[in-house]
């Protein structure tokens, strides 16, 4: 039972350059979520998902774009990276629509030059 | 949501207690306190909720006034391994999916 899992662990990209932030979980949830973590800040939402197929935006989605194709996986895509984009992200779970107990991945560290 | 304010840094030394204060003025009534800590570098970890009445588990202890405007989040016994950034997050239940982790508090458990 690995929880909540996300790949890469660490990423460098250039400015411009795409890629996809992926996140699975083993857990049975409905929800998903995708934050972002600036140095010294709190986590700051940019989209979640409710269930299986719909996304929604959150806090900062500007430069993001997700998609939920099954229950297990939501995956966050940089089209064309900013250094603004440089940060940690996380993927995060909850368990159900009555709690905001939140399971959390161990976090993609991004920097964009 | 109502707005939490928090210290931004305490100190405790282990094997004390930590008392991390939360002020929630502007709480409603169908609004729950949450708490989530942060290690460095890994993701948050829930920690405990409560509605009105104080709640305990194997992690902390969690205090709510009876006007439910502040909360204190008990860690009986710290050890080094404590420290990190606590967030106090105060929503409710059956809301929307947002949640908004804001700066926390950081607490440092010194030997």
């Amino acid at each position: 039972n690995a929880g909540v899992t996300q790949t890469p662990k660490f990423q460098v990209l250039k400015t411009g350059q795409s890629m996809t932030l992926q996140c699975a979980q083993d857990m049975n949830h409905n929800s998903m979520y995708w934050y972002r973590q600036d140095p010294g800040m709190g986590l700051r939402l940019i989209y979640y998902s409710a269930s299986e197929g719909t996304t929604d935006k959150g806090e900062v989605p500007n430069g993001y774009n997700v998609s939920r194709l099954n229950k297990r996986e939501f995956s966050l895509r940089l089209e064309s990276a900013a250094p603004s984009q440089t940060s940690v992200y996380f993927c995060a779970t909850k368990r159900e629509r009555g709690t905001d107990t939140q399971y959390f991945g161990p976090g993609t560290r991004l920097t964009v030059l | 949501d109502a707005k939490t304010t928090q210290p931004p840094s305490m100190d405790c030394a282990e094997g004390r207690a930590a008392n991390l204060p939360c002020n929630h003025s502007t709480i409603s009534g169908n609004e729950y306190v949450y708490w989530y800590r942060q290690i460095h570098s890994q993701g948050p970890q829930y920690i405990i909720h409560g509605l009105k009445n104080n709640e305990t588990n194997e992690m902390a202890s969690l205090i709510i006034t009876e006007d439910r405007k502040s909360s204190t989040l008990i860690l009986p016994h710290a050890t080094l391994r404590d420290t990190a950034v606590y967030y106090c997050i105060v929503r409710v239940n059956t809301g929307g999916f947002k949640t908004i982790f804001g700066a926390g508090t950081r607490l440092f458990v010194k030997a």
